[in-house]
Parts: structure tokens; sequence; C-alpha cells
């Protein structure tokens, strides 16, 4: 059981360039969600989903698009990156009865 | 408007000793309230949750929590600490009443360091 996975791993982007984020998991989960980690301030919800289809706004969406096409993927897309951008992202899921989520393991991306 | 202080950033104990990492929250309904812990270049792993009932939750590796409602708090406590325990522990909260985003409100994080 893979759980949540996402892809790539490890970018690096020029100012101006566009890149997607892939999150899939296998758990059957409603609801998923992407957030941003930066030093000292702990994780901010970009956005989220509560279901294929459906995605809304979180705290910080600014710069961010998202897509729920397949219940079992949620993308986030930036259109044109800049160095404020870089950080390393989480892609997370729970059910929709269930309370916690589960995390993947992180995309680390730098904009130069 | 939901919020988490997590008021230190960095917690020092010996090996053995019992550990607490401190946790207050704002919510304007009912919260619900985790423990993740990240190790370095990891993603978040799920340690514990209150959600109602018994304030007092157990949660994997021998850590627990305690919920206060009228303090607003919700302590990460562990007896004797591992110094397999060193790691960044980060307090969520989420207001089951409905209304605003959904999602988790994370503190900062609290860097636990385990001194053998």
């Amino acid at each position: 059981n893979a759980g949540v996975t996402q892809t790539p791993k490890f970018r690096v982007l020029k100012t101006g360039q566009s890149m997607t984020l892939l999150c899939a998991q296998d758990m059957n989960h409603e609801y998923m969600y992407w957030y941003r980690q930066d030093p000292g301030m702990g994780l901010r919800l970009i956005h989220y989903s509560v279901g294929e289809g459906t995605t809304a706004k979180g705290e910080v969406p600014d710069g961010y698009n998202v897509s729920r096409l397949k219940k079992q993927n949620f993308l986030l897309g930036l259109e044109s990156a800049a160095p404020s951008q870089t950080s390393v992202y989480f892609c997370a899921s729970r059910t929709a009865v269930g309370t916690e989520a589960f995390f993947g393991q992180g995309t680390r991306l730098t904009v130069v | 408007a939901q919020s988490v202080a997590q008021p230190e950033d960095q917690v020092n104990v010996a090996e053995g000793n019992p550990l607490t990492v401190k946790c207050t929250y704002s919510v304007s309904g009912n919260p619900y309230l985790f423990w993740y812990v990240q190790y370095p270049n990891r993603g978040l792993q799920f340690l514990l949750k209150y959600i109602t009932g018994d304030n007092l939750v157990k949660g994997s590796y021998g850590f627990e929590a305690e919920f206060n409602k009228s303090q607003t708090s919700f302590h990460l406590k562990k007896p004797s600490a591992l110094v397999s325990d060193s790691a960044l522990y980060f307090c969520a909260v989420r207001d089951w009443s409905g209304g605003g985003a959904d999602g988790l409100t994370f503190g900062k994080g609290t860097h636990l360091i385990i001194q053998p």
C-alpha cells in the first residue's frame, strides 16, 4: 500500500517557468490537500478538494492552480514560478468521515 | 479564524527524562486537535488526536497528550524520552463546527532534541 505519493521529489525551476506537481493516493480518500512548508512558519494550506471535480482555496492560494479530475489524483500547478514559491510542498489526504490526514513525502522546489 | 501557537522553537531533554511539548489553540467552534512528527527530509507522521471524550489521549511511540478546554491547550508528553524521539513536532487544529476552509491549521513546529 503506497499511501500518498508525490512526484517529483526535487525540482529546480527558473523564474517564470511553469510546472505541475502530482499527488496520487491509493486509499480511496475523498479529501485532498496541498500545503507548503517554510522554515519557522509550519505548514500552510494552499488549495484543497473535497471530492472529484471540486477544488477550493486555502490560506495561501495566490500563484497556484489545482485540478482534481480523478479521485485519486490532485495536481498543483505553478504557471509562472517566482522565487517566493521556493518551498517544500506536501500533499495530504483523508477520508470523508475520518479525521487525521495522511501526508506524502514532500516535493522540494527551488525557484532561481 | 483558527490558530495554533507552539511557544517553544526548541525543547532539550535528557534521555530517560519526561518531555513536554506545548501547544495552545484558538477556534471559534469545536476543535479536532492533532500532533504530527517530522523526521529530517520526510513527510509528516500522525502521532495522536483528540476528538471528543477522555481528555488524555494516547498515541504512537508512547506519546500522549492532554486536552484542556479551559486553557485551550493540547500539550504533548512522554514519560521517558528516547534519543530517537528527536524530531520536529507539529500541533494542528481543525474546527469541526463548519464554516471556513477545510484543512488543518498548523503551529510553527517545535524541535525536540533528546540528549544521550
